[in-house]
């Protein structure tokens, strides 16, 4: 149990288009999910924290309408990277906190976000 | 603030010899503490947590941890390393001062073993 997934898993885009990256929890429900960035060897960064029903919650100096997130259901959130460019280019990996739980984050196998 | 260090960029074991990954940690009250391995291009795979109880906490995979609240530590171990160990190791304590309860990581550790 406790599967979160993400579609998709590798995505290659032109500057200056968009990008939408989906984060389901397959085998449960998750009011809380988080949006973190990892770059090469390093730790991952919190963006921000997708909350079921409301406005995601971005951390310090995380653009929110470069980076739109929306949770519209207990199983999904979308990270959307807008007008994507180089250096948006990252590993993106999402975690989804199980709502009847202990509220243990189990993560997403990541996005590879390339942009040319 | 609260945060946790992983003074070890990487740690370097033979196969058959015990390892240890190192983390200690910066928090006002009571310590959530977790361990996360990561394979490359994958996401984080929980290894083990302390809440409360005993110190020292099994895990997935053979590994283990000791909380260690006078030194502020929680080191990872295993008795035995097996190649198939060789990944990147993330402590993470979490926030307890906001809610959802979002994780703060280390920077993690490199661990290669080697035959």
């Amino acid at each position: 149990g406790a599967v979160v997934s993400q579609h998709p898993s590798r995505v290659i885009c032109k500057s200056g288009t968009s990008v939408k990256i989906e984060c389901r929890s397959l085998d449960f429900q998750a009011t809380t999910m988080f949006w973190y960035r990892q770059f090469p060897k390093q730790s991952l960064m919190l963006m921000a924290t997708s909350n079921e029903g409301s406005k995601a919650t971005y951390e310090q100096g995380v653009e929110k309408d470069k980076f739109l997130i929306n949770h519209a259901s207990l199983t999904l959130s979308t990270l959307t990277v807008t007008s994507a460019h180089p250096e948006d280019s990252s590993f993106y990996i999402c975690s989804a906190v199980h709502s009847g739980g202990a509220d243990e984050q189990f993560f997403g196998p990541g996005t590879r976000l390339t942009v040319l | 603030a609260q945060s946790v260090a992983q003074p070890e960029d990487q740690v370097n074991v033979a196969e058959g010899n015990p390892l240890t990954v190192k983390c200690t940690y910066s928090v006002s009250g009571n310590p959530y503490l977790f361990w996360y391995v990561q394979y490359p291009n994958r996401g984080l795979q929980f290894l083990l947590k302390y809440i409360t109880g005993d110190n020292l906490v099994k895990g997935s995979y053979g590994f283990e941890a000791e909380f260690n609240k006078s030194q502020t530590s929680f080191h990872l171990k295993k008795p035995s390393a097996l190649v198939s160990d060789s990944a990147l190791y993330f402590c993470a304590v979490r926030d307890t001062h906001n809610q959802g309860g979002k994780l703060i990581f280390g920077q993690g550790t490199e661990l290669s073993v080697k035959p």
